[in-house]
C-alpha cells in the first residue's frame, strides 16, 4: 500500500540548532515533493518545492533534499529559532497515476526552545 | 484579502443535519482541493477539481459526500447526515493548475463539530 511517513510525530530542539525533518515514502513514484508549515488553528503554508531530478533545493535557511533511490526527503531547518516553532508537512505528486493532486504526510510537530 | 476564503469558519450542528462548507478560491486559480484534518492528525484527501469537473473522487469517504463547483470558481463541499465521525477541520486549497509543480494555497478551514 502507498503511505508517506514523516518521522516522530514531535521534535524538540534547542535555539541555534539545525532541525532535520524526515519524510520517507513507499509505492510512490513522485516527480514533486513539497513541503508546507502549518501552526495551529490555521491552514498550511507552502515553503519549498523540489523535483525528482533535483538533489537539493535551498531558501533561506531553509534546505530540503530528495533521494528517489531512498525514497526519503530530509527538511533542514539551520540556526532555528523559537518561531520556527510549527508543524510541518511532506507532501508529493502521484506521477503515473494520471493525476494531478498530492497525498500529505501527518506531519511532524517542531518546537524550538530557547 | 487575496487568499482562499472558506465559510463558516466554525460549524456546530445535530449529528443528522446536512452541511454545506464554501470555499472561495484565489482568482484565476484553476484547480481547487479538498482535504480533511482531525484533531493531531496529517491532511486526508477528499477530492479536486480542475476547472468545474473532478477527475479524482477517490477521497471522498462515503456517499453522504459530495462536492460541486461551478463556474470554475466558489465550491461547495456537502455533507449529508452528518455523523460524529465528520467532525474535523475541512480545509480547502487553490493553485494556478493542477500538478505537483504548483504550490498550494490553503484557507484556514472550517471546524466541524457533530454533536
Amino acid at each position: 500500500s502507498q503511505k508517506i511517513e514523516q518521522n516522530s510525530e514531535a521534535l524538540n530542539i534547542q535555539e541555534g540548532k539545525t532541525a532535520t525533518l524526515t519524510c520517507n515514502y513507499t509505492n510512490y513514484s513522485p516527480a514533486y515533493l513539497q513541503w508546507y508549515r502549518q501552526d495551529p488553528g490555521r491552514g498550511p503554508v507552502f515553503l519549498l518545492l523540489i523535483r525528482e531530478n533535483e538533489k537539493e533545493k535551498r531558501k533561506e535557511r531553509l534546505k530540503v533534499t530528495f533521494d528517489t533511490t531512498l525514497k526519503q526527503s530530509l527538511f533542514h531547518i539551520t540556526a532555528s529559532q523559537p518561531a520556527d516553532s510549527a508543524t510541518y508537512l511532506c507532501a508529493l505528486d502521484k506521477k503515473g497515476y494520471n493525476n494531478n493532486d498530492m497525498r500529505f504526510g501527518a506531519g511532524t510537530r517542531l518546537t524550538v526552545k530557547p | 484579502g487575496a487568499g482562499v476564503s472558506q465559510s463558516p469558519s466554525n460549524k456546530v450542528t445535530e449529528k443528522g443535519k446536512d452541511v454545506e462548507l464554501r470555499c472561495d478560491p484565489i482568482s484565476g486559480h484553476t484547480a481547487l482541493y479538498w482535504y480533511r484534518q482531525s484533531l493531531g492528525q496529517g491532511l486526508e484527501f477528499l477530492i479536486y477539481f480542475q476547472g468545474n469537473s473532478a477527475p479524482d473522487k477517490s477521497g471522498l469517504p462515503s456517499d453522504r459526500f459530495s462536492a460541486e463547483r461551478t463556474g470554475g470558481s466558489v465550491s461547495t463541499l456537502t455533507i449529508q447526515r452528518t455523523q460524529q465521525e465528520d467532525s474535523a477541520v475541512y480545509l480547502c486549497a487553490s493553485s494556478l493548475e493542477a500538478g505537483g509543480n504548483q504550490p498550494q494555497h490553503f484557507g484556514d478551514g472550517t471546524r466541524l463539530s457533530i454533536l
